[in-house]
């Protein structure tokens, strides 16, 4: 069945630094790739999303590249801010049939000024 | 557009008990999907409501159930509670098709004692 493997938290860094979230999947056939983001005391949201091999998804600053040949969906930034501070999850949809989202563990990540 | 709503926010109760759980999607919105959220488990998908029909089932065991009504509002029900049912309940609703964009609520946190 289908799984993704996010690397584990907590994450740490400072203000304006460079960060990347690793999120690699398994999967058969060709699923759409997503990242989800939790902010203290709200429900997920959508952050960005990737249909095909080597489209990239971009929202408020963060990327990540569909690469089916490595499995992966790696989450960039290049400069961080306090109010990044959340949880990030890798998702995946699709691939054989499978129609329900399946989700990473979540990645904690805090912004210190 | 009011958002998903989640009602109540925190439960307490003890093992052996039932609980329901109450979710108001999106207006327009047909799908409801539920997950479980637990520090360790990440989110676990429990099951999706379209059209007041199940349309896909996680691997949750029978004492977890749920219906949709003719307005798309859903009620999830966890019988005889258990330590371990102890978590973070979201609901997320969407138009309906595969891997829309879903839309979260701030969730229903159940501490079983």
């Amino acid at each position: 069945g289908n799984s993704v493997t996010q690397m584990e938290g907590p994450v740490t860094l400072s203000e304006e630094a460079f960060l990347t979230i690793n999120c690699t999947y398994t999967a058969t056939g060709y699923p759409s790739l997503f990242w989800y983001v939790q902010y203290p005391g709200e429900g997920l949201q959508l952050l960005l999303k990737a249909t095909k091999a080597d489209d990239k998804g971009s929202n408020k600053g963060f990327e990540a590249t569909y690469r089916k040949e490595t499995t992966s969906f790696h989450l960039e930034k290049g400069s961080v801010q306090v109010s990044d501070s959340a949880v990030y999850f890798c998702a995946l949809g699709g691939g054989s049939g499978n129609e329900k989202l399946t989700f990473g563990t979540g990645t904690r990540l805090t912004i210190i000024p | 557009k009011a958002g998903v709503t989640q009602t109540p926010r925190y439960l307490i109760k003890t093992r052996g008990q039932q609980v329901t759980l109450s979710c108001s999607p999106i207006s327009g919105h047909r799908s409801v999907s539920w997950y479980q959220q637990t520090p360790g488990q990440g989110l676990q998908f429990l099951f999706e409501y379209f059209s007041e029909t199940q349309r896909n089932k996680g691997n949750f065991p029978g004492r977890f159930s749920g219906r949709q009504f003719s307005n798309s509002r859903s009620e999830m029900n966890v019988s005889t509670l258990e330590l371990g049912d102890s978590a973070l309940y979201l609901c997320a609703s969407s138009l309906g098709g595969a891997f829309e964009k879903l839309f979260f609520g701030s969730g229903t946190q159940l501490s079983v004692l």
